[in-house]
């Protein structure tokens, strides 16, 4: 089964509205999550990377006040996509590692109208 | 720079032939190094894990090499399958920190009947 978790697996919402994504380790605890986007064809980009109970280092580019990353645990992490327009759009994964896992969830294909 | 480096870019192989997917590293000090599969719209999935004393490694028709000297490590795939059609993703750990990752950006790799 699904060692980590990633909901929802699409959305499809409104320019302007915001979106969060959640990521959840089901079977370990995650000192480390990650998020990245990926566009059609094209290879993983980091976003950002969070530890537990700290804030996210973003990448550079990434904008931190346009992509909220929360990781107040040890199991969930989430990404809120704020104020989200067309060019958002894209395909988001996560993953959670701790010493040696690293697992990736299912990814979400966010849609903007 | 901890950097990890994939060739080819993108490969078309037919149907039942044998690849050979690249990876070099400079991921130092160097933890662990896994291949991933990523089919479109869904999360990489672990094929293989390797770390310092490992040279060789199946999961299958999968079958990874490590070479920690020279900081390469290759994936063959035998006898090719349509559903084999996908990115292949080096990721090479530090040993230092669980969030020092660093990914390649991948191989696709396309199976034709």
């Amino acid at each position: 089964g699904a060692v980590v978790s990633q909901h929802p697996s699409w959305v499809i919402c409104k320019s302007g509205t915001s979106v969060k994504i959640e990521c959840r380790s089901l079977d370990f605890q995650a000192t480390t999550m990650f998020w990245y986007r990926q566009f059609p064809k094209q290879s993983l980009m980091l976003m950002a990377t969070s530890n537990e109970g700290s804030k996210a280092t973003y990448e550079q580019g990434v904008e931190k006040d346009k992509f909220l990353i929360n990781h107040a645990s040890l199991t969930l992490s989430t990404l809120t996509v704020t104020s989200a327009h067309p060019e958002d759009s894209s395909f988001y994964i996560c993953s959670a590692s701790s010493y040696e896992k690293l697992f990736f969830g299912s990814g979400t294909q966010l849609s903007v109208l | 720079k901890n950097q990890v480096e994939q060739s080819p870019q993108s490969l078309i192989i037919l149907e039942g032939k044998n690849c050979t997917l690249q990876c070099n590293y400079t991921v130092s000090p160097f933890s662990n190094l896994r291949w991933y599969k990523q089919d479109t719209g869904r999360g990489p999935v672990s094929l293989t894990i390797m770390t310092f004393s490992e040279n060789t490694k199946s999961n299958g028709r999968y079958t990874a090499t490590l070479d920690a000297d020279t900081k390469q490590s290759s994936l063959h795939i035998t006898a090719s399958q349509l559903s084999d059609s996908a990115s292949y993703i080096c990721v090479v750990s530090s040993q230092s920190s669980a969030s020092k990752i660093i990914f390649g950006s991948g191989t696709r790799l396309s199976i034709r009947p």
